[in-house]
């Protein structure tokens, strides 16, 4: 029954490494986000998804790159991991684009060393 | 470009009320959230005001003023559960969506 999953919820990897975050939701929602949240607990938009098309797409390095393969999911790939990535990395759903609402899901502890 | 502001933290009494204030300067306006985060899980929604006024939602209101950029999340009847993060973000136009830009956040801590 869980609206937005995530997977894994914690990954620990060394710099140079590449990872992927992989996200679904359930909820038969058009919309779907990547968020950041730094160790300050600053909460900051990377990447946004309308039906499979990249819609928002902030100054993230070229590193991270999202997919799509269908609406109800969105992936997460890092490429050469660096210790500035470290963070909580949070999908989250909406209706549509223009919706109030965002459903996010439990995160992803990410650790760089 | 965005600019929202929050208290970094408030403590607060059980039982009594507490006023969560916000400020923004942004390129546009399409709404204001708030959003509610216990430490170590995912922001859950509080509420939205897209127009001027008092939102209430059982022990909680949120008010916008858009004029003065300000907006307030009003807890009453505070409880233990009800320390955690409150973040306010606000909804700006962008392309063909809306991307929403949240502030640092206020953790209020409720003590008994």
């Amino acid at each position: 029954d869980t609206a937005v999953s995530q997977t894994p919820k914690y990954l620990v990897t060394q710099m140079g490494n590449d990872k992927s975050i992989k996200c679904e939701q359930n909820l038969g929602h058009d919309t779907m986000y990547w968020y950041k949240q730094d160790s300050k607990k600053f909460l900051k938009i990377m990447f946004s998804y309308n039906n499979k098309e990249l819609i928002i797409n902030e100054t993230v390095p070229n590193r991270f790159s999202p997919k799509s393969p269908d609406k109800a999911h969105l992936n997460l790939h890092i490429n050469s991991l660096e210790l500035g990535d470290s963070a909580v990395y949070f999908c989250a759903s909406s209706l549509t684009s223009e919706d109030s609402e965002q459903y996010f899901g439990p995160g992803t502890r990410l650790t760089v060393t | 470009g965005q600019n929202i502001d929050q208290p970094t933290e408030m403590t607060a009494t059980e039982g009594a009320i507490v006023q969560i204030n916000c400020t923004y300067q942004t390129s546009g306006f399409n709404g204001l959230f708030w959003y509610q985060q216990h430490a170590g899980e995912a922001p859950t929604f509080l509420s939205y005001n897209v127009l001027d006024g008092l939102e209430e939602k059982g022990r909680f209101s949120s008010f916008l003023s858009r004029s003065k950029g300000y907006s307030y999340l009003l807890l009453k009847e505070l409880q233990m559960k009800d320390s955690a993060s409150y973040l306010c973000a606000v909804k700006s136009p962008y392309t063909n969506a809306g991307k929403s830009t949240f502030g640092d956040g206020t953790t209020l801590t409720v003590k008994p």
